[in-house]
């Protein structure tokens, strides 16, 4: 099972938008609606932040939210704030029961 | 709220088996509602998912294939816990260790253990 592909970095700068796009395959992404999303401090465990495609978790700001299209899922963070620098890491339910993540996006906040 | 403890050693010798345990606090490992992961993370892999246990009528496990052929994840139900042994350990195995929760139909990571960082090193 390949790892899903994200850009390996993304910027912008508070109360811009951007998006973290996650590319993988018809036996995982394009399969299910099973793509989640978690956001990684250094030195933390990663936190779920989107679940099936876009839906958040209690606790987690409205300025998330996600959406795929075939193979391809995006985050979009809106109304960026520095809070918001951390690693993000995509992750699909796959063929056979397995899970499969992405190689991780780094978003810094200029 | 569900929450996940994990204990286990933090150096690995060459060539060893890798032990480690999740405890489980506000749920059942063995419940027919929940899925019990281990992932990894190292700079060279990044996240990288190893395997899972469950409990639908008898116990079921999957294992990721890059792994498939060291790895063995157990529950212990008068624990209530989980654990991962992993064989033949070598330094590019190197990586911080975590177990989180997942559910039928709910294919999703949360909440996550604290990590373990696992050194292997002699």
């Amino acid at each position: 099972q390949s790892a899903l592909t994200q850009p390996a970095s993304v910027s912008g700068s508070p109360g811009q938008s951007i998006t973290i796009s996650c590319t993988g395959t018809s036996s995982d992404i394009g399969a299910y609606n099973y793509v989640s999303w978690y956001q990684q401090h250094p030195g933390k465990a990663p936190k779920l932040m989107l679940y099936d495609v876009n839906n958040r978790p209690s606790g987690v700001s409205n300025r998330f939210s996600g959406s795929k299209s075939g193979n391809t899922a995006s985050l979009t963070i809106s109304g960026l704030q520095a809070e918001d620098e951390a690693d993000y890491y995509c992750n699909s339910y796959a063929r056979g029961d397995t899970m499969v993540f992405g190689g991780g996006t780094k978003l810094t906040v200029l | 709220q569900v929450q996940l403890q994990q204990s286990g050693p933090g150096l690995v010798n060459p060539s060893q088996t890798l032990s480690l345990t999740c405890v489980i606090s506000g749920d059942s490992v063995s419940s027919n509602r929940a899925t019990w992961n281990w992932i990894r993370q190292s700079p060279s892999r990044g996240l990288e998912w190893l395997g899972r246990t469950y409990y639908r009528s008898q116990w079921l496990n999957v294992y990721a294939e890059s792994v498939k052929s060291r790895i063995t994840i157990n529950a212990d139900t008068s624990k209530n816990e989980f654990s991962l042994q992993m064989n033949s350990m070598t330094p590019e195995d190197t990586a911080v260790y975590y177990c989180a929760r997942s559910a039928p139909y709910q294919e999703w990571l949360d909440p996550w253990g604290q990590g373990t960082l696992v050194t292997v090193s002699s």
